[in-house]
């Protein structure tokens, strides 16, 4: 199996900080790599698809990065209603997996 | 627009089997293009794939799950469905359904819907 480490597993930053989380694959995933954004109570929904395609409808203020291995979800200006937990995916291999998840939060 | 809902009992007791229905509105469980997905969150463990099925009814497990998952489709009903045998505690979870998608070049894609999920209580 494919093991998705993300770093940090949470932080704490305050509106209009620029935020970045890393998300490390224990084999090379290609760009079949995907981050998500859930909130408590909710189901995730995909923020970024294929390393760094920005799913419709997501505020351009997300980004992503990388590539094999190594990959990063960037917010460029944090707002309010970003906290929440974020995890990446990768579905190169069966079974996916998730990473364990960054958890946001308001300093 | 796809809309995705799961439906099932809360509680299963221990040792028994979980079964849930994943309604689908919007697009076809019998289109080609599309990987039908359960997923599960436990409390600590965060979330876990559990398999799919595909427009063509082939289906793939997690192997972690030891051949306990069981995923069907209907297509009459659009509807999609989970059973795990031999539940315990440590299948107490929360629930989703979801779809991804892949292209002629083997692109699969990301999880772009999901049901809003269904919490699966197993009791002893």
């Amino acid at each position: 199996d494919i093991q998705l480490t993300q770093s940090p597993s949470s932080l704490s930053a305050s509106v209009g900080d620029r935020v970045t989380i890393s998300c490390r694959a224990s084999q090379s995933t290609s760009n079949f790599l995907h981050w998500y954004q859930q909130k408590p109570g909710e189901a995730p929904k995909l923020l970024i698809y294929a390393a760094s395609s920005l799913q419709s409808g997501v505020p351009s203020r997300f980004s992503g990065g990388g590539s094999r291995t190594d990959f990063t979800l960037t917010i460029s200006s944090l707002q309010p209603e970003d906290f929440a937990t974020y995890y990446c995916q990768q579905s190169y291999s069966t079974p996916w997996t998730f990473g364990q998840g960054t958890k946001v939060e308001i300093k | 627009q796809v809309q995705l809902q799961e439906s099932g009992p809360g509680l299963v007791k221990a040792s028994q089997t979980l079964s849930l229905t994943c309604t689908v509105s919007g697009v076809s469980i019998s289109s080609s293009g599309y990987y039908w997905s359960w997923i599960r969150q436990h409390p600590v463990k965060g979330l876990e794939w559990i398999g799919y099925i595909y427009y063509s009814g082939s289906t793939y497990y997690n192997p972690s799950l030891k051949s306990r998952a069981a995923i069907s489709g209907d297509t009459s009903k659009n509807q999609f469905s989970l059973k795990l045998s031999s539940v315990t505690a440590a299948d107490t979870a929360v629930y989703f359904c979801a779809i991804s998608s892949y292209d002629n070049s083997g692109y699969r894609g990301g999880f772009d819907d999901w049901g809003q999920g269904t919490l699966v209580i197993v009791s002893s």
